[in-house]
């Protein structure tokens, strides 16, 4: 069981925007921004997208964006392409003798 | 270029012993915190275990903690995990992950080695 809540899968056209949320607790994301997002595709390491809610890594496209609104996280896909096909992970500080959360995963279907 | 390059890894049974290195490069490793991701076969990420720069500061999953030991030689820019009362849940990919400086780094994974597979199996 993880930490974090996310939809277990997402689907878009290319092209479409798409929305991940990120649901946790005030212990967590409602308490702290320090949010992370990661994209992994099958077989490769994860890769850090968005960090502190809303900050992109050098070279991470500007299509990605993070945001927050109480205890619920989001990651934001615009124009999306099918390279972007891949499982999405959201992590968080959390208040807790286990400080670092991970969600469950979300699979990105690109149509 | 940050290289990091994880190894170690392999068949152990329960209740064993595994000791997993990480090799790393392109950075000034004594300076940054490093971590352990680990991901059970076709399941999610899980936050294993991170080390301060200095390696005196050390935090564990609840679901390690006692059992697994982080530590890391900064003259010889090696991070480690020492695994001991292995169980079959342990069985996962480990990743090696450097931490970024500022705010809220210490939870942030910003490079990832390829991973190393640990099975623990009898």
């Amino acid at each position: 069981q993880s930490a974090l809540t996310q939809p277990a899968s997402v689907s878009g056209s290319p092209g479409q925007s798409i929305t991940i949320s990120c649901t946790g607790t005030s212990s967590d994301i409602g308490g702290y921004n320090y949010v992370s997002w990661y994209q992994q595709h099958p077989g490769k390491a994860p890769k850090l997208m968005i960090y502190n809610v809303s900050n992109r890594p050098s070279g991470v496209s500007t299509r990605f964006s993070g945001s927050k609104s109480g205890n619920t996280a989001s990651l934001t896909i615009s124009g999306l392409q099918a390279e972007d096909e891949a499982d999405y992970y959201c992590t968080s500080y959390r208040r807790s003798s286990t400080r670092v959360g991970f969600g469950g995963g979300t699979k990105l279907t690109v149509l | 270029e940050v290289q990091l390059l994880e190894s170690g890894g392999g068949l152990v049974q329960p209740g064993g012993s595994l000791r997993l290195s990480c090799a790393a490069s392109g950075f000034t490793f004594s300076a940054y915190a490093m971590s352990w991701v680990r991901q059970a076969p076709g399941k999610g990420l899980e936050w294993v275990s991170t080390i301060s720069g200095s390696g005196g500061d050390t935090y564990y999953a609840d679901s390690v903690r006692g059992r697994f030991t982080i530590s890391r030689d900064n003259s010889k820019n090696t991070l480690s995990l020492q695994m001991n009362s292995l169980r079959p849940e342990d069985t996962a990919i480990y990743y090696c992950a450097k931490c970024p400086l500022g705010p809220g780094g210490t939870v942030v994974f910003d490079y990832w080695g390829p991973g190393t597979l640990v099975t623990v199996s009898s």
